[in-house]
């Protein structure tokens, strides 16, 4: 699977919009953008997923640029609920069983 | 309805000691998974379950490490002769194992289980 690069760390203040950047310039075409988070003393949780298309759901928001090397999680209104580790991984369409391959991810902090 | 569950949530071993760690996946789903996670790193994956079979172990960093789901439910990871290194917090995570367009859903995670190797 490709290789993702993010910041280690991002701040964001509550209630505010937070935009989450991913690089991934070696994206195959049949590799989706998942983005999973962990928050502290948990397992890390399903945020949201994408392959071209720009996608909602209730939790977040993702942005894939056209060319694909690039994508952004955005969290609307960022709640202290939302501190946590966010990890953006790339899963490839043979990859065996699903299996996810997890980088450094990005830890935001969101102050009150 | 219920998530994946752990336990314990919590071991202490001496080194040298041997640990098994469970797993309880959602139930109904296929895909069972293990990851290791070290302090301040992200999960990296063990070994892989589609039901009893264990379709790729190789994660697991050394043959001291074992793991094993007989029934295609209840997972079982097993560490013998622990050592320091092998202190970290190890997750268990299912999905339906279902394709949709090539592509695998989403795995729930359980809370993991924290090893301490003195």
């Amino acid at each position: 699977d490709a290789k993702t690069t993010q910041p280690n760390s991002m701040e964001s203040n509550e209630e505010e919009p937070v935009h989450l950047p991913c690089n991934h310039s070696t994206i195959s075409g049949t590799d989706y953008i998942h983005w999973y988070r962990q928050l502290p003393s948990q397992g890390p949780e399903y945020v949201i997923h994408g392959l071209t298309s720009n996608v909602n759901n209730r939790m977040a928001s993702l942005a894939i640029a056209e060319d694909r090397k690039s994508s952004t999680l955005i969290l609307h209104r960022a709640t202290l609920r939302d501190a946590a580790v966010y990890y953006c991984i790339l899963r490839g369409l043979y990859n065996q069983g699903g299996k996810l391959i997890f980088g450094q991810g990005t830890e935001l902090s969101v102050k009150p | 309805g219920a998530g994946v569950s752990q336990s314990p949530r919590y071991k202490v071993a001496k080194r040298g000691q041997d640990v098994a760690l469970r797993c309880d996946p959602i139930s109904g789903h296929v895909s069972l998974f293990w990851y290791q996670q070290a302090l301040g790193q992200g999960p990296e994956f063990l070994t892989y379950f589609q039901n009893e079979a264990q379709l790729d172990k190789s994660g697991l960093p050394s043959d001291r490490f074992f793991a094993e789901r007989p029934e295609g439910s209840v997972s079982t990871l097993k560490i013998q002769r622990t050592q320091q290194e092998d202190s970290a917090v190890y997750l268990c995570a299912s999905s339906l194992g279902i394709r949709v367009g090539g592509h695998y859903n989403e795995q729930f995670f359980g809370p993991g289980t924290r090893l301490t190797v003195l």
